[in-house]
C-alpha cells in the first residue's frame, strides 16, 4: 500500500510569512497526526484527528497554527505568521485507530523541513 | 502528565556487537503501551517494537528486544548483532490506553554503528 505522502519536502520562508503543509494519509486510516520535530528533540504532537474531528490539539499554538482535515482524508497544517522558532520538521502520520494496539500502528510520512529566516 | 526520558543522547557500537538503549518514563496510568521508533538519516520514522504494559513477557522482534521493568518504569531496547543499517535516531514513546491517546516521545538517542 502507498505510504503517507507529504508536500512540500522543504520550505524556506522569512519570519512573518505564511506557509502551508499538506498530508495525504494511508487509505482507510481514520486517524491523522501532525507532529513538530525541532532539531535534537523528539516529535511533539500538535494535533490529532479522528476522521475529520479533532481528538487532541492541546499543544497546537492556536494563535498562529491551524489545521484542517476536510472529508476525513487529506489534511493541511498552516502557520500564519511564522516565527524563527517554528523552524522544524513537520511530520504527518496516520493509523487505523488512535490507540496503542498493533492495529493502531502509526505510519509516518517523510516530513516537511521548514526553515524560517 | 506523562514524560519519557532518554538519558543517552548518542551511542556507538561496533558492527556485530550488542548495544542497549535506555528509556525511563513517568506515569500514574496502569494500562499503556510503549514503543521504540527508528528514524534513519533522511528517512521516515518506523516502528521497531512495541510492548503492552499488561504483558510481563518482554517483546522481541528479530534482533531487537526490550527489557520492560514496569515497577521501575524502565523500557530499554537491546539490539543484537548490530548492522550498519541500524545507524539512526531511536525514540522511545508512550501511549496511555485510556482516553486521549496522545503519543509522548523521548528526545531520542543517536546510534552509530561502526564498521
Amino acid at each position: 500500500e502507498a505510504g503517507v505522502a507529504q508536500s512540500p519536502r522543504y520550505k524556506i520562508i522569512e519570519k512573518r510569512q505564511s506557509v502551508a503543509f499538506w498530508c495525504n494519509p494511508i487509505s482507510g486510516h481514520a486517524t491523522l497526526y501532525w507532529y513538530q520535530q525541532i532539531l535534537g528533540q523528539g516529535p511533539k504532537l500538535l494535533i490529532q484527528f479522528q476522521n475529520n474531528g479533532v481528538v487532541d490539539d492541546s499543544q497546537l499554538p492556536k494563535d498562529r497554527f491551524s489545521a484542517e482535515r476536510l472529508k476525513g482524508v487529506d489534511s493541511t497544517l498552516k502557520i500564519q505568521p511564522a516565527k524563527l522558532e517554528d523552524s522544524a520538521v513537520y511530520l504527518c502520520a496516520s493509523s487505523r485507530g488512535g490507540g496503542g494496539s498493533l492495529l493502531d500502528t502509526q505510519y509516518f510520512g517523510p516530513g516537511t523541513r521548514l526553515t524560517v529566516l | 502528565a506523562q514524560t519519557v526520558t532518554q538519558s543517552q543522547p548518542e551511542m556507538s557500537v561496533q558492527e556485530a556487537e550488542t548495544v542497549t538503549l535506555s528509556c525511563t518514563y513517568d506515569t500514574s496510568e496502569n494500562n499503556y503501551y510503549l514503543f521504540w521508533y527508528k528514524q534513519p538519516p533522511s528517512r521516515q520514522m518506523i516502528l521497531v517494537i512495541r510492548q503492552e504494559a499488561y504483558k510481563q513477557q518482554n517483546a522481541t522482534e528479530n534482533r531487537f528486544s526490550v527489557n520492560f521493568q514496569k515497577a521501575a518504569k524502565s523500557f530499554s531496547l537491546k539490539i543484537s548483532d548490530s548492522q550498519l543499517g541500524d545507524t539512526a535516531m531511536y525514540f522511545c514513546a508512550f501511549i496511555k490506553n485510556t482516553g486521549g491517546f496522545k503519543t509522548i516521545f523521548g528526545a531520542g538517542t543517536r546510534l552509530f554503528v561502526k564498521a
